[in-house]
Protein backbone atom coordinates (compact mmCIF):
# COMPACT_ATOMS: atom_id res chain seq x y z
CA UNK A 1 0.00 0.00 0.00
CA UNK A 2 0.94 3.32 -0.93
CA UNK A 3 -1.10 5.63 1.00
CA UNK A 4 -0.25 8.53 3.05
CA UNK A 5 1.57 6.95 5.94
CA UNK A 6 1.45 8.69 9.58
CA UNK A 7 3.54 7.76 12.54
CA UNK A 8 3.02 7.41 15.64
CA UNK A 9 -0.39 6.41 15.32
CA UNK A 10 -0.88 7.39 18.64
CA UNK A 11 0.67 9.66 21.46
CA UNK A 12 -0.02 10.39 25.06
CA UNK A 13 2.05 12.78 26.59
CA UNK A 14 2.26 15.37 29.87
CA UNK A 15 1.11 19.05 29.58
CA UNK A 16 4.47 20.53 28.67
CA UNK A 17 6.24 18.31 27.42
CA UNK A 18 7.16 18.34 23.24
CA UNK A 19 5.69 15.83 20.31
CA UNK A 20 6.84 15.20 16.87
CA UNK A 21 4.59 13.96 14.39
CA UNK A 22 5.99 12.49 11.03
CA UNK A 23 3.89 12.14 8.01
CA UNK A 24 5.21 10.69 4.56
CA UNK A 25 3.30 11.25 1.46
CA UNK A 26 2.30 9.49 -1.52
CA UNK A 27 5.11 9.41 -3.53
CA UNK A 28 5.75 12.36 -6.48
CA UNK A 29 3.01 13.86 -4.31
CA UNK A 30 4.12 17.69 -4.48
CA UNK A 31 1.66 19.20 -2.25
CA UNK A 32 1.08 18.45 1.83
CA UNK A 33 -1.38 19.57 4.44
CA UNK A 34 -1.98 19.41 7.48
CA UNK A 35 -5.59 19.41 9.65
CA UNK A 36 -6.43 18.67 13.20
CA UNK A 37 -9.56 17.05 14.18
CA UNK A 38 -11.14 17.51 17.42
CA UNK A 39 -14.11 14.62 18.45
CA UNK A 40 -17.08 15.27 16.88
CA UNK A 41 -15.87 17.37 14.29
CA UNK A 42 -14.70 17.71 10.67
CA UNK A 43 -10.68 18.30 10.24
CA UNK A 44 -9.55 21.78 10.22
CA UNK A 45 -7.10 23.08 8.48
CA UNK A 46 -3.42 23.73 9.82
CA UNK A 47 -0.67 24.35 7.24
CA UNK A 48 0.20 23.53 3.67
CA UNK A 49 3.27 22.77 1.63
CA UNK A 50 4.24 22.81 -2.22
CA UNK A 51 7.10 20.91 -1.99
CA UNK A 52 9.72 22.18 0.42
CA UNK A 53 8.05 25.29 1.03
CA UNK A 54 5.60 26.44 3.68
CA UNK A 55 3.16 28.04 1.89
CA UNK A 56 -0.04 28.93 3.81
CA UNK A 57 -0.80 28.57 7.62
CA UNK A 58 -3.81 28.74 9.52
CA UNK A 59 -4.77 31.30 12.37
CA UNK A 60 -5.03 27.84 14.34
CA UNK A 61 -1.28 27.36 14.32
CA UNK A 62 0.19 28.98 17.19
CA UNK A 63 3.69 29.82 17.94
CA UNK A 64 3.73 26.38 19.39
CA UNK A 65 3.64 24.90 16.56
CA UNK A 66 5.70 24.45 14.01
CA UNK A 67 5.89 21.95 10.70
CA UNK A 68 8.46 21.56 8.28
CA UNK A 69 8.95 19.37 4.82
CA UNK A 70 12.95 19.40 4.58
CA UNK A 71 13.57 17.50 1.21
CA UNK A 72 9.64 18.21 -0.17
CA UNK A 73 9.10 14.52 0.64
CA UNK A 74 8.50 13.79 4.74
CA UNK A 75 6.88 16.25 6.93
CA UNK A 76 7.06 16.41 10.70
CA UNK A 77 4.75 18.90 12.71
CA UNK A 78 6.22 19.72 16.11
CA UNK A 79 3.80 21.16 19.12
CA UNK A 80 6.32 22.55 21.78
CA UNK A 81 4.84 22.69 25.43
CA UNK A 82 1.47 20.83 24.69
CA UNK A 83 -1.45 22.05 26.41
CA UNK A 84 -4.60 19.92 27.11
CA UNK A 85 -6.45 21.66 24.38
CA UNK A 86 -3.53 20.05 22.22
CA UNK A 87 -5.49 17.15 22.35
CA UNK A 88 -7.30 15.66 19.08
CA UNK A 89 -6.17 13.90 15.98
CA UNK A 90 -3.42 15.14 13.62
CA UNK A 91 -4.42 14.27 9.86
CA UNK A 92 -1.52 14.82 7.05
CA UNK A 93 -2.96 14.75 3.31
CA UNK A 94 -1.30 14.80 0.11
CA UNK A 95 -2.06 15.70 -3.32
CA UNK A 96 -0.80 16.17 -7.19
CA UNK A 97 -1.19 19.91 -7.51
CA UNK A 98 -2.48 20.29 -11.03
CA UNK A 99 -5.06 23.12 -11.40
CA UNK A 100 -8.40 22.35 -10.09
CA UNK A 101 -8.16 18.76 -10.19
CA UNK A 102 -6.41 18.39 -6.79
CA UNK A 103 -7.94 15.44 -4.86
CA UNK A 104 -6.39 14.91 -1.33
CA UNK A 105 -5.78 11.52 -0.04
CA UNK A 106 -5.17 11.21 3.72
CA UNK A 107 -3.15 9.35 6.00
CA UNK A 108 -4.70 7.53 8.96
CA UNK A 109 -3.70 9.99 11.84
CA UNK A 110 -1.94 10.50 14.87
CA UNK A 111 -3.89 10.92 18.04
CA UNK A 112 -2.56 12.95 20.89
CA UNK A 113 -3.51 12.84 24.03
CA UNK A 114 -2.55 16.03 26.53
CA UNK A 115 -3.01 14.59 30.21
CA UNK B 1 -15.39 33.59 6.55
CA UNK B 2 -15.98 30.28 4.83
CA UNK B 3 -18.48 27.78 6.08
CA UNK B 4 -19.68 24.46 4.92
CA UNK B 5 -23.03 23.23 7.22
CA UNK B 6 -23.92 19.50 7.66
CA UNK B 7 -27.35 17.68 8.04
CA UNK B 8 -28.14 15.92 9.55
CA UNK B 9 -25.89 14.93 12.35
CA UNK B 10 -26.60 11.42 12.75
CA UNK B 11 -29.25 8.90 10.78
CA UNK B 12 -30.28 6.03 11.41
CA UNK B 13 -31.79 3.31 8.46
CA UNK B 14 -32.46 -0.25 7.74
CA UNK B 15 -30.26 -2.11 5.50
CA UNK B 16 -31.48 -1.57 1.88
CA UNK B 17 -32.87 1.81 2.49
CA UNK B 18 -31.31 5.04 0.97
CA UNK B 19 -29.63 7.72 2.88
CA UNK B 20 -29.44 11.50 1.92
CA UNK B 21 -27.04 13.90 3.27
CA UNK B 22 -27.00 17.50 2.82
CA UNK B 23 -24.36 20.40 2.77
CA UNK B 24 -24.53 24.10 1.98
CA UNK B 25 -21.02 26.48 1.60
CA UNK B 26 -20.86 29.74 1.95
CA UNK B 27 -17.85 30.44 -0.66
CA UNK B 28 -19.28 30.75 -4.20
CA UNK B 29 -15.89 31.04 -5.43
CA UNK B 30 -15.78 27.04 -4.32
CA UNK B 31 -15.95 24.78 -6.89
CA UNK B 32 -14.52 21.38 -6.35
CA UNK B 33 -16.66 19.31 -3.69
CA UNK B 34 -15.23 16.48 -2.24
CA UNK B 35 -16.93 13.52 0.38
CA UNK B 36 -15.34 11.19 2.44
CA UNK B 37 -16.05 8.69 4.88
CA UNK B 38 -14.23 7.77 8.20
CA UNK B 39 -14.60 4.73 10.06
CA UNK B 40 -13.50 4.73 13.29
CA UNK B 41 -9.78 5.22 14.20
CA UNK B 42 -8.93 5.68 10.73
CA UNK B 43 -8.07 8.62 8.09
CA UNK B 44 -11.14 10.12 6.41
CA UNK B 45 -11.80 8.03 2.84
CA UNK B 46 -12.41 9.99 -0.40
CA UNK B 47 -15.63 7.83 -1.75
CA UNK B 48 -16.78 10.62 -4.66
CA UNK B 49 -16.07 13.95 -5.87
CA UNK B 50 -17.92 16.70 -7.52
CA UNK B 51 -16.45 19.67 -10.13
CA UNK B 52 -18.90 22.52 -10.59
CA UNK B 53 -19.13 22.18 -13.95
CA UNK B 54 -21.89 19.15 -13.32
CA UNK B 55 -24.64 18.30 -11.81
CA UNK B 56 -24.48 14.81 -10.53
CA UNK B 57 -21.82 12.21 -10.58
CA UNK B 58 -22.46 8.64 -9.39
CA UNK B 59 -20.40 5.78 -9.05
CA UNK B 60 -22.25 2.46 -7.71
CA UNK B 61 -24.51 2.61 -4.94
CA UNK B 62 -23.28 6.26 -4.43
CA UNK B 63 -24.33 9.70 -5.96
CA UNK B 64 -23.93 13.29 -5.47
CA UNK B 65 -25.77 16.33 -6.82
CA UNK B 66 -24.72 19.85 -6.91
CA UNK B 67 -27.33 23.09 -7.44
CA UNK B 68 -24.33 26.07 -7.42
CA UNK B 69 -27.28 28.50 -7.36
CA UNK B 70 -28.39 27.59 -3.80
CA UNK B 71 -24.49 26.98 -3.37
CA UNK B 72 -25.56 23.28 -2.13
CA UNK B 73 -24.52 19.63 -2.15
CA UNK B 74 -26.12 16.25 -1.43
CA UNK B 75 -24.70 12.65 -1.06
CA UNK B 76 -26.90 9.96 -2.09
CA UNK B 77 -26.66 6.49 -0.75
CA UNK B 78 -28.94 3.76 -2.19
CA UNK B 79 -29.02 -0.01 -1.14
CA UNK B 80 -27.41 0.82 2.35
CA UNK B 81 -25.30 -1.95 3.99
CA UNK B 82 -24.30 -2.24 7.54
CA UNK B 83 -20.83 -1.33 6.45
CA UNK B 84 -21.74 1.51 5.18
CA UNK B 85 -22.06 2.79 8.72
CA UNK B 86 -19.44 5.52 9.05
CA UNK B 87 -19.20 9.53 9.58
CA UNK B 88 -19.26 10.74 6.19
CA UNK B 89 -17.72 14.50 5.61
CA UNK B 90 -18.80 16.68 3.26
CA UNK B 91 -16.13 19.68 2.09
CA UNK B 92 -15.23 22.15 -0.26
CA UNK B 93 -12.65 23.80 -1.78
CA UNK B 94 -11.88 27.63 -0.77
CA UNK B 95 -9.15 29.74 -1.68
CA UNK B 96 -6.69 30.35 1.41
CA UNK B 97 -5.60 34.00 2.00
CA UNK B 98 -2.28 33.38 0.31
CA UNK B 99 -4.36 32.02 -2.87
CA UNK B 100 -3.90 28.72 -2.07
CA UNK B 101 -6.28 25.77 -1.96
CA UNK B 102 -7.77 24.15 1.34
CA UNK B 103 -10.67 22.00 2.15
CA UNK B 104 -13.47 23.44 4.50
CA UNK B 105 -15.13 20.34 6.10
CA UNK B 106 -18.85 20.04 7.48
CA UNK B 107 -18.90 18.77 10.76
CA UNK B 108 -20.10 15.07 9.87
CA UNK B 109 -22.87 13.04 9.24
CA UNK B 110 -22.53 9.68 11.62
CA UNK B 111 -24.80 7.05 9.33
CA UNK B 112 -26.41 3.93 11.40
CA UNK B 113 -27.24 0.84 8.78
CA UNK B 114 -29.20 -2.09 10.89
CA UNK B 115 -29.80 -5.50 9.49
Amino acid sequence: DTGVSQDPRHKITKRGQNVTFRCDPISEHNRLYWYRQTLGQGPEFLTYFQNEAQLEKSRLLSDRFSAERPKGSFSTLEIQRTEQGDSAMYLCASSLGSGSSETQYFGPGTRLLVL
Amino acid sequence: GENVEQHPSTLSVQEGDSAVIKCTYSDSASNYFPWYKQELGKGPQLIIDIRSNVGEKKDQRIAVTLNKTAKHFSLHITETQPEDSAVYFCAAKCETPGGYNKLIFGAGTRLAVHP
